[in-house]
This record gives C-alpha cells, structure tokens and sequence, in this order.
C-alpha cells in the first residue's frame, strides 16, 4: 500500500518553462512534506518543504503547494533551467512512535528539462 | 565537507559474504537513518537512532541486517550472509534535535551489488 504517490515516472519541459511535478498521498497523519532532488549515483539533496498549517512555501525559484483536503501537493519549478534535470521524490514525515520519525517517499519522476 | 559522508561508495560481493558500511553524519546532528532504495523505487526506512538509542527496525529489516551508532556519532549497517535481493543503494540520513517538523539530510549513498 502505497502511502505517497507519484504518478508520473517522467516529465519533459522546454528551458525557461514551468516545471509542475505532483505528489498524492493517503495518510491524512502526515503532516510535514518534503521535495528532495536526486542526480544519479548520488543521495537526495533536500529542496523545499511545507509544514501541514500551510497551503504555500517559495524558494527562489522553487515553490511548493499544499492542498489538505484533497491530500495533494505540487513543486513548481519556475524558470525551469538544463540543471534541474534530475529525479524528483516527494517525501512525508510522520512521527512513528518512541521518538522517532521517519520519511515515506514517492517512487519519483524524473524531469528532463530540454534546452 | 560537513555533509553526511558514508564509506564505501561501492561494493560488490558474492553471494553468502557479509558486509558493513559505515555512515558519518552532520556533527552537531543527534538523528541518524537508514534508508534502502531499489532500482524504481524510493528510499525505505530500515532503521532510526537517537544518539546510541536503535527506536525503531523496519519490518525490512530482516535478522541479517544489523545496524549500530556505539558513541551515537558514527554508524555502521552490516548485512550478513547477503542475498542477491539485497542488491540496493544503501543511503544514510541525520537531522538535529527537534520536532516532527525537521529535515533530514542525506549523504551519498553505498551501493552494494551481490553476485
């Protein structure tokens, strides 16, 4: 049972567009959210995150939308640039019990972003 | 560098052989996780410490995995008697003290292939 959803494994965007990359999840427990960034052979670079008690976070060129009711949250990537081509995982952080915290993530999708 | 660093980058053994990786996370960080991820997949929580304190084993974590943090700064995974379904990246993660709010961030990587 997957608790995150990513339901694009891939994204194309032309340089200088908008990159919209989208995550669904099920667990309505989940309260802080995370985009992390992954190049190939490297671990995940955190990005951007959005606590539960808002609806929108920005980071330069990065901006996070959050939408409880409907259990959906979108990165925005805006002017998207030949370098943001990488693998993209939503991830949600929920406290587990005895203290600990752990991070459910998506399965990814991978932005091309075409020059 | 004051990132998560983790040794080896790679490893390949044969099938039966035991292995350890070793993870060196933030300094001032007291969280450390790991985390497995499979080709198409996400990362998947294996374990958590808070200082030299194991809180949590996933269900992922079968008897051949253990992991340890003796002085709660570094921290080793060993795997023993590898499967050729323990091929995977390996990937370490730790955040400072805090709330459920906080992120974790994650070094590079160990992957392990076993023939």
């Amino acid at each position: 049972d997957q608790q995150v959803k990513q339901n694009s494994p891939s994204l194309s965007v032309q340089e200088g567009r908008i990159s919209i990359l989208n995550c669904d999840y099920t667990n309505s427990m989940f309260d802080y959210f995370l985009w992390y960034k992954k190049y190939p052979a490297e671990g995940p670079t955190f990005l951007i995150s959005i606590s539960s008690i808002k609806d929108k976070n920005e980071d330069g060129r990065f901006t996070v939308f959050l939408n409880k009711s409907a259990k959906h949250l979108s990165l925005h990537i805006v002017p998207s640039q030949p370098g943001d081509s990488a693998v993209y995982f939503c991830a949600a952080n929920t406290y587990s019990g005895a203290g600990s915290y752990q991070l459910t993530f998506g399965k990814g999708t991978k932005l091309s972003v075409i020059p | 560098d004051t990132g998560v660093s983790q040794n080896p980058r790679h490893k390949i053994t044969k099938r039966g052989q035991n292995v350890t990786f070793r993870c060196d996370p933030i300094s001032e960080h007291n969280r450390l996780y790991w985390y497995r991820q499979t080709l198409g997949q996400g990362p998947e929580f294996l374990t958590y410490f808070q200082n030299e304190a194991q809180l949590e084993k996933s269900r992922l974590l079968s008897d051949r995995f253990s992991a340890e943090r003796p002085k709660g700064s570094f921290s080793t995974l060993e795997i023993q008697r590898t499967e050729q379904g323990d091929s995977a990246m390996y990937l370490c993660a730790s955040s400072p003290r805090g709330d459920s709010r906080e992120t974790q961030y994650f070094g590079p990587g160990t992957r392990l292939l076993v023939l």
